[in-house]
């Protein structure tokens, strides 16, 4: 079964600490994408990348940083978690065209920021 | 810049009814894709279904449909014959076709299917 995979569904941190979120898709898939989710708000695109070592800014992407060293694996970084970084963060892969686009994701990330 | 507006915070439907979920879009591409995704609670999101805007039929996927009108901008979606699984979340997406996966998401409708 294709997957991708975040690696800690439940984290909680205290503000200023470095925080790291992984992720890891099976179905070698181009693009890899980072997205931000709070209520009333869906889903907010933080950075995305279509390549190894590539990387793009999506809509909010302050604060935050990533890296993509392998095509398979696509890191986020909060450099100095504040509070308003508590959110659900979701990772997502999808296929280069022809294919439409679709995502895949992961079963997301919880973090706390205290 | 894509906007995507979901006006229906929350929804109830009887079970075996069918529900419509609206989705109106905003684009200045002239190719791209719709989508609509299920957010259960256990927080995975799941693709439903896809309409590519070129698309002249409707998109179908078992219980769903996509309700297309591109003159409108919307793209709502229907599930037939409610189930008590389809309570969930749902978001409808819009992607370039030129940046396939660069989705903008709604905010999302609630809706709960009653026994």
């Amino acid at each position: 079964d294709v997957k991708v995979t975040q690696s800690s569904r439940y984290l909680v941190k205290r503000t200023g600490e470095k925080v790291f979120l992984e992720c890891v898709q099976d179905m070698d898939h181009e693009n890899m994408f980072w997205y931000r989710q709070d209520p009333g708000l869906g889903l907010r695109l933080i950075y995305f990348s279509y390549d190894v070592k590539m990387k793009e800014k999506g809509d909010i992407p302050e604060g935050y940083s990533v890296s993509r060293e392998k095509k398979e694996r696509f890191s986020l970084i909060l450099e100095s978690a504040s509070t308003n970084q508590t959110s659900m963060y979701l990772c997502a892969s999808s296929r280069t065209r022809p294919d439409t686009g679709e995502l895949f994701f992961g079963e997301g990330s919880r973090l706390t920021v205290l | 810049a894509q906007k995507i507006t979901q006006t229906q915070p929350g929804m109830f439907v009887q079970e075996k009814e069918a529900v419509t979920l609206d989705c109106t879009y905003d684009t200045s591409d002239q190719s791209y894709g719709l989508f609509w995704y299920k957010q259960p609670s256990s927080g995975e999101m799941i693709f439903l279904i896809y309409q590519g805007s070129y698309d002249e039929q409707n998109a179908t996927e078992g219980r769903y449909s996509l309700n297309f009108q591109k003159a409108r901008k919307s793209a709502n979606l229907v599930i037939s014959a409610s189930q008590l699984g389809d309570s969930a979340m749902y978001f409808c997406a819009m992607s370039p076709l030129s940046n396939a996966g660069k989705s903008t998401f709604g905010d999302g409708t609630t809706l709960t299917v009653k026994p």
